[in-house]
């Protein structure tokens, strides 16, 4: 099984600030790796997939890269609506799917 | 829009059954295959099972196989999570997600399973 980590778990910053999330695989994924955010009491909301596609919908802002074990997620400017959980998810051995524990992201 | 909408969850003691659901709107159905998804208490997200677009290939993680069973009918544009012999690690947030491989493209609400007695 491929095992994803995330760092750091919590990470605490302002509105404005330049915020970059991490995630490792226990093995190469390629390109395979989607983010989520998730904030509370609602459902997880898909980013970013192989790698560094925006989702449709998602703001420029957010942007994703990485390939093989190492993998980043950068929101260039914070805004208010930007705190929440962020997780996450290798898929190369899709239709099995392993997620990373999530990383808070939250004011400052 | 696309809509997925969970139901069946509730407080159920251990060893006890039972059955969720995923109605779908929105979209063609029939078409994509479909994944479940829980969530613990204050925990990260666990992917715990996958059914093919015409139900024929199923999957399922290690933490549930041979206790939860995934199905569907496309008829009904629906989903079903039939989860038996619960424990109290089973309690969480059941969501029923779209696979657009690469990714999980939309989620349903969730509907929450606790187990206890």
């Amino acid at each position: 099984d491929i095992a994803m980590t995330q760092s750091p778990a919590t990470l605490s910053m302002s509105p404005g600030e330049r915020a970059t999330l991490s995630c490792r695989a226990s093995q190469s994924v390629s390109t395979n790796l989607a983010w989520y955010q998730q904030k509370p009491g609602q459902a997880p909301r898909l980013l970013i997939f192989t790698a560094s596609t925006r989702a449709p919908g998602i703001p420029a802002r957010f942007s994703g890269s990485g390939s093989g074990t190492e993998f980043t997620l950068t929101i260039s400017s914070l805004q208010s609506e930007d705190f929440a959980v962020y997780y996450c998810q290798q898929y190369n051995n899709w239709p099995t799917y392993s997620f990373g524990q999530g990383t808070k992201l939250e004011i400052k | 829009d696309v809509q997925l909408v969970e139901s069946g969850g509730g407080l159920v003691q251990p060893g006890g059954s039972l059955r969720l659901s995923c109605a779908a709107s929105g979209f063609s159905f029939s078409s994509y295959s479909m994944n479940w998804v829980r969530q613990g208490p204050g925990k990260g997200l666990e992917w715990i099972s996958y059914i093919g677009s015409t139900g024929y290939t199923i999957y399922y993680a290690d933490s549930v196989k041979g206790r939860f069973t995934l199905s569907r009918d496309n008829a009904k544009n629906s989903l079903y999570l039939q989860i038996n012999s619960l424990r109290a690690e089973d309690t969480a947030v059941y969501y029923c997600a779209r696979d657009a491989p690469p990714a999980l493209d939309y989620w349903g609400q969730g509907t929450l399973v606790t187990v206890s007695s």
